[in-house]
């Protein structure tokens, strides 16, 4: 089966910390995904890459930046946390042109 | 432009009995429709998807859904409601035109009484 695995649980972060989020897939996929979702809101893209070093902003990517230095690994930074990015973050893997999404566990970050 | 109404946030039913969540799609484009599932404290699973092929798509675990071009809508049905069922379903669109980008429906918690 297919891994998609989110490094944190749950993390608790201060205003104005820098915050890494890291997301790692064991199949290969070619495209990575990095989601926030809301209660009532449901799921937002905020970053997605189609391939190593290849990023596309998504529809609310304001207050975040992403890496992928390796196929494998997709990372999400908040360059200085805000309580607005209090939420459950998602990360999802897939190959092109597929039209399954695998999703990890979700991050639930609290930022006071 | 894409977009996904679910019409309902919440959604009870009793054990047995039928289960109908709505979806309605906005799509400028041919579009994939899929219904993915989040139980509590899980990750998100595919249910079923439509492609263009069959309009009537049958999922897992006995759900199924219709596509219906003329009503822009993908409604998600089961005939008899189990409590495992209960979790939170979302519709999804994609279209053609961007396969990379999926967009999510605001979400309908499903809840089964016993």
């Amino acid at each position: 089966d297919v891994k998609v695995t989110q490094s944190s649980r749950y993390l608790v972060k201060r205003t104005g910390e820098k915050v890494f989020l890291e997301c790692v897939q064991d199949m290969d996929h070619e495209n990575m995904f990095w989601y926030r979702q809301d209660p009532g809101l449901g799921l937002r893209l905020i970053y997605f890459s189609y391939d190593v070093k290849m990023k596309e902003k998504g529809d609310i990517p304001e207050g975040y930046s992403v890496s992928r230095e390796k196929k494998e690994r997709f990372s999400l930074i908040l360059e200085s946390a805000s309580t607005n990015q209090t939420s459950m973050y998602l990360c999802a893997s897939t190959r092109v042109l597929s039209e399954k999404l695998f999703f990890g566990s979700g991050t639930q970050l609290s930022v006071l | 432009a894409q977009s996904v109404t679910q019409l309902d946030s919440h959604v009870s039913v009793s054990e047995g009995t039928p289960v109908l969540l709505r979806c309605n799609y906005s799509s400028s484009y041919s579009p994939s429709l899929f219904w993915y599932v989040q139980h509590p404290n899980k990750g998100l699973q595919l249910l079923l998807k439509y492609t263009s092929a069959a309009t009537l798509v049958k999922g897992i675990n006995g759900f199924e859904a219709e596509f219906k071009k003329s009503e822009t809508s993908f409604h998600l049905t089961k005939p008899s409601a189990h409590m495992s069922d209960a979790a939170e379903y979302f519709c999804v669109v994609r279209t053609k035109y961007n396969f990379n980008k999926f967009y999510f429906g605001s979400g309908t918690k499903l809840n089964v009484k016993p």
